[in-house]
């Protein structure tokens, strides 16, 4: 199946710099990766995502890319603010003949300090 | 629209008990799963249906059991609690997108 490795674990930034979150996979049939944020006692909801077909894609201050070749997506935010602090979950999504399901990393605290 | 909804929010349980966690959500969503999420671990697939009448296994099945008699509820179900099934579930929908809609979560303890 797929494995899906996310780096750093945690990441301490300050208000204004950039933050980049790193995740890896395994199968080479993933072709959609999105990206989830969990407040502290919140749900994961999703913040962005890419499928194969496209190499980046932004959203206000937030950006993923994606390097098929070397199967690594990455999840870059710009001029971070305390509001970001949160947990950070990569996942990634295999075509199946049949349904597929998304298997994620294990999550990036990220602290953004005034 | 209520999306995801989950029930109970916390419950405490002595091991070998039996419970059922209850998902239901009102998006005519086809595909349900439940997540189970541990500290450094993230977000693991315990159960999945792409419909009615259908379920499969994710990669933490055991000790857990699934029905789908309905497009809108998902339950799952703890026959014996270990003090290994202490975890946060969370119950998701996926729309046509792809997206992942997430229940609120349950916070269950096994004494």
């Amino acid at each position: 199946g797929e494995n899906v490795e996310q780096h750093p674990s945690t990441l301490s930034v300050q208000e204004g710099d950039s933050a980049v979150i790193k995740c890896t996979y395994s199968d080479s049939a993933s072709n959609y990766f999105p990206w989830y944020k969990q407040e502290l006692g919140k749900r994961p909801q999703l913040i962005i995502d890419i499928r194969s077909n496209v190499g980046e894609k932004k959203d206000q201050r937030i950006a993923v890319t994606l390097n098929k070749t070397a199967k690594h997506f990455s999840l870059h935010i710009t001029e971070t603010q305390p509001e970001d602090s949160a947990v950070y979950f990569c996942a990634a999504r295999a075509r199946t003949p049949g349904y597929s399901t998304l298997t994620f990393g294990k999550g990036t605290m990220l602290l953004v300090s005034p | 629209n209520a999306g995801v909804t989950q029930t109970p929010k916390f419950q405490v349980l002595k091991t070998g008990q039996s419970m059922t966690l209850q998902c239901a959500q009102d998006m005519n969503h086809e595909y349900m799963s439940w997540y189970r999420q541990d500290p450094g671990m993230g977000l693991r697939l315990i159960h999945y249906s792409v419909g009615a009448g259908i379920t499969d296994q994710g990669e933490v099945p055991n000790g857990y059991n699934v029905s789908r008699s309905t497009t809108e509820d998902f339950p799952l179900r703890l026959l014996s609690a270990a003090p290994s099934q202490t975890s946060v579930y969370f119950c998701a929908s996926r729309g046509q997108t792809g997206e992942l809609f997430f229940g609120e979560g349950s916070r269950l303890t096994v004494l």
